[in-house]
């Protein structure tokens, strides 16, 4: 299995729910990333939360982090159609260096 | 540059030909990375560059694959005698830091 592994695999949602995507890794980490791609496009960074935090907020975006049980989960509130992407969870590893990706999320908002 | 850019953004070959697809940073970006994603997964790690070297080439598949950044600044990703299964978007990315990766378009290559 791959370093990041995120659930569900895909998620359809209307708009004003909040979604929930989660992301469970296997090694020690230094820092967790979240990643936003729109299909086609290139990765756009949205969020990094070190293996001493536990909760990290954006706008509405809410990350957290729970490095006992090596997991982390995205929380976007109040969902809009232009949040339909794949969400990405990345890992640094004990390299602290290169970083791994997950499968990915695909999320769907509905107007 | 404002972004990253590579070029060129679509490219198909024929099997057994030799690709070049080519990586430029943000400026000032000391770190750059390339990584391969395939149709519904993740990026796939490839190498990782600090300055002119190659920090971390440990994701480079076989030795079809090679990359170079003689300058520290542009890439460029070499694949010889391609292969059908080489057909994926390369994605390049850059950082200043350990941290955030500033990723570009990709190159998507097609291999006939």
């Amino acid at each position: 299995s791959q370093q990041g592994e995120e659930d569900p695999q895909a998620l359809s949602i209307q708009e004003g729910e909040n979604a929930t995507m989660n992301c469970s890794y296997k090694t020690s980490i230094n820092n967790l990333q979240w990643y936003r791609q729109n299909s086609g496009r290139g990765l756009v960074h949205l969020i990094l939360i070190r293996s001493n935090e536990r909760e990290k907020h954006s706008g509405r975006l809410r990350v957290t982090l729970d490095t006992s049980k090596k997991s982390s989960s995205l929380l976007i509130t109040a969902s809009r159609a232009a949040d339909t992407a794949s969400y990405f969870c990345a890992t640094d590893g004990a390299s602290g260096s290169r970083l791994t990706f997950g499968e990915g999320t695909q999320l769907t908002v509905n107007p | 540059g404002a972004g990253v850019s590579q070029t060129p953004s679509n490219k198909v070959t024929e099997k057994g030909k030799y690709v070049e697809l080519r990586c430029d940073p943000i400026s000032g970006h000391t770190a750059l990375y390339w990584y391969r994603q395939s149709l519904g997964q993740g990026p796939e790690f490839l190498i990782y560059f600090q300055g002119t070297g190659a920090a971390d080439d440990s994701g480079l598949p076989n030795d079809r694959f090679f990359a170079v950044r003689p300058e520290g600044s542009v890439s460029t990703l070499k694949i010889q005698r391609t292969e059908r299964g080489d057909s994926a978007v390369y994605l390049c990315a850059s950082s200043l830091q350990i941290g955030e990766l500033f990723f570009g378009e990709g190159s998507r290559l097609t291999v006939l």
